[in-house]
């Protein structure tokens, strides 16, 4: 069974690009997470929705990062004008959408803002 | 100032002994659990889960014991192996809720 699928792997570019990430959730799961993790604040909620509506968007730093998911298959995770202190690992989770229920991640997306 | 990052607890241990991972939790509320592994490189992958109404799970070659009155989890690993090597993390939630709470994580070593 295929897992959750993020893409790309691992991202540089400089300072004041745009930068956008892409989930897959595993199929059925109606419920998706991303999360931050760096080596200062460890992993970090950012926004999650349930049946592709934001639900909790509290851990989003700030205006410059927006996340949407159009459809149950499909996530984006943008930060526009991204800045060197964005670099991180983000990550993909999804779930059954029912609580009490495991996370599933993806192996993430290693940023790095020049 | 100097940046200071997050110090993870660490555990070694020699290969074919048992680990012990603990983890306290604040919330109680809380009503299910769950243990992740992450190795170099990849996002956390489960390990096993338990909720409120019971205080032990066992999985293959894993343990997870919950203890509500002192707000405590651990997770056990028999005969540990050179591939348990990573950082362990606890995730805590509460009323039905989708969203987890996790912790700072553990990095575990396993000596050959």
């Amino acid at each position: 069974d295929a897992g959750v699928i993020q893409s790309p792997r691992h991202e540089v570019t400089e300072m004041g690009q745009e930068v956008t990430l892409r989930c897959k959730p595993i199929s059925g799961h109606n419920s998706l997470f991303w999360y931050r993790q760096t080596m200062m604040r460890g992993l970090e909620l950012l926004i999650y929705f349930n049946n592709n509506v934001p639900i909790d968007d509290s851990g989003m730093p700030e205006d410059r990062f927006s996340a949407k998911m159009p459809n149950a298959s499909f996530s984006t995770l943008k930060i526009q004008p991204s800045e060197p202190r964005d670099s991180a690992v983000y990550f993909c989770a999804s779930s059954p959408g029912v609580g009490g229920q495991p996370q599933h991640f993806g192996d993430g997306t290693r940023l790095s803002i020049l | 100032g100097e940046s200071v990052g997050l110090h993870l607890p660490t555990l070694s241990v020699q290969e074919g002994d048992n680990s012990i991972i603990n983890c306290a939790y604040s919330n109680s509320a809380s009503d299910y659990f769950i243990w992740y592994k992450q190795e170099s490189g990849k996002g956390p992958q489960f390990i096993i889960d338990i909720r409120s109404n019971m205080d032990k799970r066992q999985g293959q070659r894993v343990t997870v014991l919950l203890n509500k009155t002192v707000k405590h989890l651990s997770l056990q690993i028999a005969a540990t192996q050179p591939g348990d090597s990573a950082v362990y993390f606890c995730a805590e939630g509460a009323g039905g809720a989708n969203n987890l709470f996790f912790g700072t994580g553990t990095r575990l070593t396993v000596i050959p």
